[in-house]
């Protein structure tokens, strides 16, 4: 069964310090990997893709990894802001229009 | 910049009520979707259509019907609202062919509450 689990449910950091989400699949084709912001009560919005040959990508203070051998993504954070402040979703695809979506990590950047 | 519009950010319905949720895209787009959103859950397919008339059953289509009579436009269509219907309602378009590149583009959401 393709399935897509995230860790933690949720988070809680003070602003500036840095945080790492994690991003385990069973999904079968790989397609590629998206991460999704959701700030509250607005639609996701993507950050990152990762293919298959693809290790690492930067978004500004985003930096995803993937490591396709044992099916796992991380998103670090670096130097939090509060505006960080949001759901992050991980998203893999198993081809044409097949998508299985993580539940999230809702994350808190205090102040 | 690509915009997803949704009709109504927030309703109330009563049960059984018909319930008609509009989203509309100006990146002429081939596929749109239809999410719901429950916490613990995450993103859950309904339907989605990746051509005019055209229209597919996602992972959890009962007590929904689409329309896509425009290419810009997705509509989902409760026919008779239940309270397990209460949810939060994610519309999304997507390039289709050689556009796409599997990103997905969202509305706002509309929270739709069922009394």
């Amino acid at each position: 069964k393709n399935q897509v689990e995230q860790s933690p449910q949720s988070l809680i950091i003070l602003e500036g310090k840095n945080c790492t989400l994690q991003c385990n699949y069973t999904v079968s084709p790989f397609s590629n990997l998206r991460w999704y912001k959701q700030d509250t009560g607005r639609g996701p919005v993507s950050l990152t893709i990762m293919t298959f040959s693809e290790n690492t990508k930067s978004n500004g203070r985003y930096t995803a990894t993937l490591d396709a051998d044992t099916k796992q993504s991380s998103l670090h954070i670096t130097a939090s802001q509060l505006s960080d402040s949001a759901s992050y979703i991980c998203v893999v695809s198993a081809g044409f229009q097949k998508l299985v979506f993580g539940t999230g990590t809702r994350l808190l950047v205090s102040p | 910049d690509v915009k997803v519009t949704q009709s109504s950010r927030y309703l109330v319905k009563r049960t059984g009520e018909k319930v008609f949720l509009e989203c509309v895209q100006d990146m002429d787009h081939e596929n749109m979707f239809w999410y719901r959103q429950d916490p613990g859950l995450g993103l859950r397919l309904i339907y989605f259509s990746y051509d005019v008339k055209m229209k597919e059953k996602g992972d959890i289509p009962e007590g929904y019907s689409v329309s896509r009579e425009k290419k810009e436009r997705f509509s989902l269509i409760l026919e008779s609202a239940s309270t397990n219907q209460t949810s939060m309602y994610l519309c999304a378009s997507g390039g289709g062919g050689t556009a796409n590149t599997g990103e997905l583009f969202f509305g706002e959401g509309s929270r739709l509450t069922v009394l």
